[in-house]
């Protein structure tokens, strides 16, 4: 049990289609991420949250919308993805938004974009 | 710039052999430095961390000793396990006189340990 649960585990979608990644944390923490993570390439944040205000948002397109509705929950809004979206998205807890604060990590959902 | 730079992987090793993986860092300010692993199938663990020079993390086996002056934290373990096969990832988090900062991760090093 890693405390950041994630849901669905695997997506298969079109490129027309709407979904949305669920994440819930159980942990007590005030910050959530989200992180993609591709093959052989470094993960990149996508999006902070500190006390369910959006802090970062790295030049992610907007095809991604994140919602944090409060601090133990965060979804990303998904719609018109490209393949090259395809990749293992991680979402991340901490206690709070500071340098030293380890994050806490999900298992992840597998998405492809066909 | 912030950034990581670890040792390509993958690296191959017999059971109870001993590991090191690189990782250098550059960073402004005054980095904390981690280092997570990433078990098949499975999100990231924070493995052990570091947060000023000289300190060593410490944590199943595993060390690790953030150093200054060749700006690195490389990872270390006397003895590997067929159990520790994963992917290794070092990672640095910068405080901006007192803003927040974010973690920069490096690529990841995969680790196979054979019996």
């Amino acid at each position: 049990e890693t405390g950041v649960t994630q849901t669905p585990r695997h997506l298969v979608m079109g490129m027309t289609n709407k979904k949305s990644l669920k994440c819930e944390q159980h942990l007590g923490h005030n910050a959530m991420y989200w992180y993609k993570q591709s093959a052989k390439k470094p993960l990149e944040l996508m999006f902070v949250y500190s006390l369910e205000e959006r802090v970062e948002n790295n030049s992610v397109p907007s095809r991604f919308s994140p919602e944090c509705p409060n601090s133990s929950h965060l979804f990303l809004h998904l719609h018109t993805l490209q393949p090259e979206d395809s990749a293992l998205y991680l979402c991340a807890s901490s206690q709070d938004w500071k340098a030293n604060s380890p994050l806490h990590f999900g298992n992840g959902t597998r998405l492809t974009v066909t | 710039g912030n950034s990581v730079t670890q040792m390509e992987g993958p690296v191959t090793l017999s059971e109870e052999a001993f590991l090191t993986i690189n990782c250098t860092y550059t960073a402004t300010g005054y980095p904390s430095l981690f280092w997570y692993v990433q078990y098949p199938g499975e999100g990231l663990q924070l493995l052990l961390k570091a947060t000023k020079a000289d300190d060593k993390g410490s944590n199943k086996g595993f060390e690790a000793t953030y150093r200054k002056e060749t700006t690195s934290f490389h990872l270390e373990k006397g003895s590997v396990q067929v159990s520790d096969s994963a992917v290794y990832f070092c990672a640095l988090s910068v405080r901006y006189g007192g803003s927040q900062g974010n973690l920069i991760f490096g690529k990841g090093t995969k680790l196979s340990v054979k019996p």
